[in-house]
């Protein structure tokens, strides 16, 4: 079965600060990965899906299919990047999202 | 369009009792699904839809139900709850299958004494 693992349950980082969130996933195919963000008091929501390839708030996530990761950067990070961030992922065939363990990750002014 | 609707907001049972999460969409959403959100375990997929009619388990089923008589409503049903079942529940439904992008409801925050 396919997993997906984020292995930071917090960054903390300054603001302006670079910021990567890691995520590796275990199947062996052609999965499609995406990236879901929970603001304080929000509901959850796609941030962006490595289809795309495209950069949503400054985000950016590059497939790499050979350390099976998907991992999320930003340059500089923002007070408003505060959140939870899930990584996850879903297959052609498949049925269903699979979501990692998430990462809350702390802008501090 | 209201999107995704769960209700309750919040409900306290006590163990033993049963109980049923409201969730209704009104995007016309052939695929809806059903995740706990645990601390450090993420989403965990309970059960899902893939149309009116058709229901099948996730990760996590035991001790839920689920039916989908309409393409707007995909209720959950807690049996007999247990404080295992603690938890923020999200409703989701997404216009494709497999789903890629998913569309959450709020939560409902459920407490089991």
């Amino acid at each position: 079965a396919q997993r997906v693992t984020q292995p930071e349950k917090l960054l903390s980082v300054f603001k302006g600060a670079p910021v990567e969130l890691k995520c590796n996933y275990s199947y062996s195919g052609s999965p499609e990965l995406f990236w879901y963000v929970q603001y304080s008091r929000q509901r959850l929501q796609l941030l962006l899906r490595h289809i795309s390839r495209e950069s949503i708030k400054g985000f950016t996530a590059d497939l790499n299919k050979g350390e099976t990761s998907f991992h999320l950067k930003k340059p500089f990070a923002q007070e408003e990047d505060s959140a939870m961030y899930y990584c996850a992922l879903s297959l052609a065939a498949g049925n269903k999202l699979t979501f990692g363990g998430g990462t809350r990750v702390l802008v501090k002014p | 369009n209201a999107g995704v609707t769960q209700t309750p907001k919040f409900q306290v049972l006590k163990t033993g009792q049963s109980m049923t999460l409201q969730c209704a969409q009104d995007m016309n959403h052939e695929y809806m699904s059903w995740y706990r959100q645990d601390p450090g375990m993420g989403l965990r997929l309970i059960h899902y839809s893939v149309g009116a009619g058709i229901t099948d388990q996730g990760e996590v089923p035991n001790g839920y139900n689920v039916s989908r008589s309409t393409t707007e409503d995909f209720p959950l049903r807690l049996l007999s709850a247990a404080p295992s079942q603690t938890s923020v529940y999200f409703c989701a439904s997404s216009p494709t299958h497999p789903p890629d992008t998913q569309y959450f409801g709020p939560g409902t925050r459920l407490t089991v004494l």
